[in-house]
């Protein structure tokens, strides 16, 4: 039983254009969700997070957007470049009940120039 | 300062062996989770340590074990390796239990393979 699902295995932008990345999830409990990013051979590297008492964060070129009635949430990629090409991972914590974090099973994300 | 630093980077074993695998986590940081990562699985939360006490233990069979010295340093075991357990373990660090709230900080990896 997945409590987060990233239901695009993979995704093709052309570079400049808009990455969205989708993610959704079944336990309310959730209160902090995190995406993060992992180049072949490497570790997964934090990105972006946020709160559920917000509804948006934006760093630079990434935004994360949360829906809480939806139970979704959405990474935006602007404007999307070759080196963003990765595996994105969407993450869940429910704040200490698990201790950890519950991750989705990733969207390849390829950027072409 | 050096990050999540995991050892060995690659390993091959035999079915039925046993596999130590090693993680020095950022200095200062007490908590240490370990994930299975295999293709079309994503990552999976084997068990968290913190101050040398597991917390939380995922749903693997008992094959699967660790620990935590009190330098916060961890190892994990897997005991009669099968072909199934091919995989890269993850090691991630984070000050304090709730990691989410700083974001986990992870290795590169060891990458597994059974024959």
């Amino acid at each position: 039983d997945q409590q987060v699902k990233q239901n695009s295995p993979s995704l093709s932008v052309q570079e400049g254009r808009i990455s969205i990345l989708n993610c959704d999830y079944t336990n309310s409990m959730f209160d902090y969700f995190l995406w993060y990013k992992k180049y072949p051979a490497e570790g997964p590297t934090f990105l972006i997070s946020i709160s559920s008492i917000k509804d948006k964060n934006e760093d630079g070129r990434f935004t994360v957007f949360l829906n809480k009635s939806a139970k979704h949430l959405s990474l935006h990629i602007v404007p999307s470049q070759p080196g963003d090409s990765a595996v994105y991972f969407c993450a869940a914590s429910d704040g200490g009940s698990q201790g950890n974090l519950i991750f989705g099973k990733g969207t390849k994300l390829s950027v072409k120039p | 300062k050096a990050g999540v630093t995991q050892t060995p980077r690659y390993l091959i074993k035999t079915r039925g062996q046993q596999v130590t695998l090693s993680c020095s986590p950022i200095s200062g940081h007490r908590s240490v989770s370990w994930y299975q990562q295999t293709p079309g699985q994503g990552l999976q939360f084997l068990f968290e340590y913190f101050s040398e006490t597991q917390r939380n233990k995922g749903n693997f069979p008992g094959r699967f074990s660790g620990r935590q010295f009190s330098n916060s340093r961890s190892e994990m075991n897997v005991s009669t390796l099968e072909l199934g357990d091919s995989a890269l373990y993850l090691c991630a660090s984070s000050l304090d239990p709730e990691g989410a709230y700083y974001g986990y900080t992870f290795g590169s990896g060891t990458r597994l393979t059974v024959v």
